[in-house]
């Protein structure tokens, strides 16, 4: 069971914002950096926003992040077809010997 | 380009143990700051990171699954391998193996991933 806490689901119509949260602890996101991979169905995960807020440059700037103290939050602006996809916050844990963990995964769908 | 390709057995036995290879290209192991990190995910579930080497041959493991982790590394080949001891029907995931680059701290390149099936 991963120690980041996100809800299962999300969803909205094409033009949306739609947001979503990552709970964590002072362990992992109170003290580290914060990183938002998407995962389209059946590829590999694909990083999207790194160190909390930033962009890696080809991923649109509909695609922004967050943070406030143990928590951060995804949202994406002006929803898409092609963001329908499974989004997944990651970050270290320094309670479990500096473990890479990742949280349980959002599953974005486009209604 | 930077590429990474996982290769291994599509099913194991319960008990028996599983060797995956990660063959990468584009990047060398033996640079400074290149990682090379194996994560997996169970069918419809979330992602969990198992193990990382590093290009000084520093290694990392899952804390929950140390005991059954070994990852090593040949830099000759260009290559990565990761085995798991007595394997589980719970073990049943799609493998991947990433790129990590220390000064990054991201992981920027993905395999494609190698679906591993434990039954018996």
């Amino acid at each position: 069971q991963s120690v980041l806490t996100q809800p299962p689901s999300a969803s909205g119509t094409p033009g949306q914002r739609v947001t979503i949260s990552c709970s964590g602890s002072s362990s992992n996101i109170g003290s580290n950096y914060v990183y938002w991979y998407q995962q389209l169905p059946g590829t590999a995960p694909k990083l999207l926003i790194y160190r909390n807020n930033q962009r890696p440059s080809g991923v649109p700037d509909r695609f922004s992040g967050s943070k406030s103290g143990t928590s951060v939050s995804l949202a994406i602006s002006g929803l898409r077809s092609e963001d329908e996809a499974d989004y997944y916050c990651a970050t270290w844990d320094d309670s479990l010997s500096a473990n890479y963990v990742f949280g349980t995964g959002t599953k974005v769908t486009v209604l | 380009q930077v590429t990474l390709r996982e290769s291994g057995p599509a099913l194991v036995k319960p008990t028996q143990t599983l060797t995956l290879t990660c063959t990468f290209s584009g990047f060398s192991l033996s640079t400074s700051a290149m990682c090379v990190s194996w994560i997996r995910q169970p069918p419809g579930k979330a992602l969990e990171w198992l193990a990382r080497i590093d290009w000084d041959d520093d290694k990392y493991y899952s804390t929950s699954l140390k005991t059954r982790l070994t990852i090593s590394k040949d830099t000759s080949k260009n290559q990565v391998v990761l085995t798991m001891t007595n394997m589980d029907p719970v073990d049943t995931a799609t493998y991947y193996c990433a790129r990590f680059v220390i000064t990054l701290d991201y992981f920027d390149y993905w395999g494609q991933g190698t679906l591993v099936t434990v039954s018996s």
